[in-house]
């Protein structure tokens, strides 16, 4: 069974840094994409990053350019995103989401359960 | 960026009825358009996937169809299971934007 479970996510003052983790099972973690999306309290989905299978290409929101960095380790089975420089406007659920992205073919198949940021002093 | 705008932005309807989302595309592309179902508390769910292929495991009461700039997600006999909120996506190029959402309520 494709099992995607998030981690690292709490409360953070403005500023501060926190590292979410997402642990993989059931599949064959290092053949896929990852993405990390997020939802602030009561709105819509927003990407915010992605990483292909073998952590070579990584691509970013501008609203997080510069602040985030997504990383993976084929060996764990696990994905990561590195926050710094918080900000109250990245309060949000922040799930992590399976691509197979196949001949350009890309879509979110499986997403972890999510994780709750909140930014505030 | 390609901006995604979904309408309408909620929707009321009853069991068994026939509903159809819009999804409009601020540039052309094929079919990388995704279409997600979410629950109140839940992570999103994929139920179609390059404009018009059905995940599996979904009901094929769900279909989509489109190309370009415009698309639908269209529910045939609504179940209640299907009164949620539903996201179009792009995965034409980066950043992988999502419309605002639809939310289907029941009347």
């Amino acid at each position: 069974e494709v099992q995607l479970v998030e981690s690292g996510g709490g409360s953070v003052q403005p500023g501060g840094s926190l590292r979410l983790s997402c642990a993989a099972s059931g599949f064959t973690f290092s053949t896929y994409w990852m993405h990390w999306v997020r939802q602030a309290p009561g709105k819509g989905l927003v990407w915010v990053s992605r990483i292909n299978s073998d952590g070579s290409d990584t691509s970013y929101a501008d609203s997080v350019k510069g602040r985030f960095t997504i990383s993976r380790d084929n060996a764990k089975n696990t994905l990561y995103l590195q926050m710094n420089s918080l900000r109250a406007e990245d309060t949000a659920v922040y799930y992590c989401a399976r691509d197979p992205c196949t001949a350009g073919v890309c879509y979110f198949n499986y997403w972890g359960q999510g994780t709750l940021v909140t930014v505030s002093s | 960026d390609i901006q995604m705008t979904q309408s309408p932005s909620s929707l009321s309807a009853s069991v068994g009825d026939r509903v159809t989302i819009t999804c409009r595309a601020s540039q052309s592309f094929r079919t990388s358009l995704n279409w997600y179902l979410q629950r109140p508390g839940k992570a999103p769910k994929l139920l179609i996937y390059a404009a018009s292929s059905l995940q599996s495991g979904i009901p094929s009461r769900f279909s989509g169809s489109g190309s370009g700039t415009d698309f639908t997600l269209t529910i045939t006999s609504l179940q209640p299971e299907d009164f949620a909120t539903y996201y179009c996506q792009q995965t034409d190029s980066t950043p992988y934007t999502f419309g605002q959402g639809t939310k289907l309520e029941i009347k």
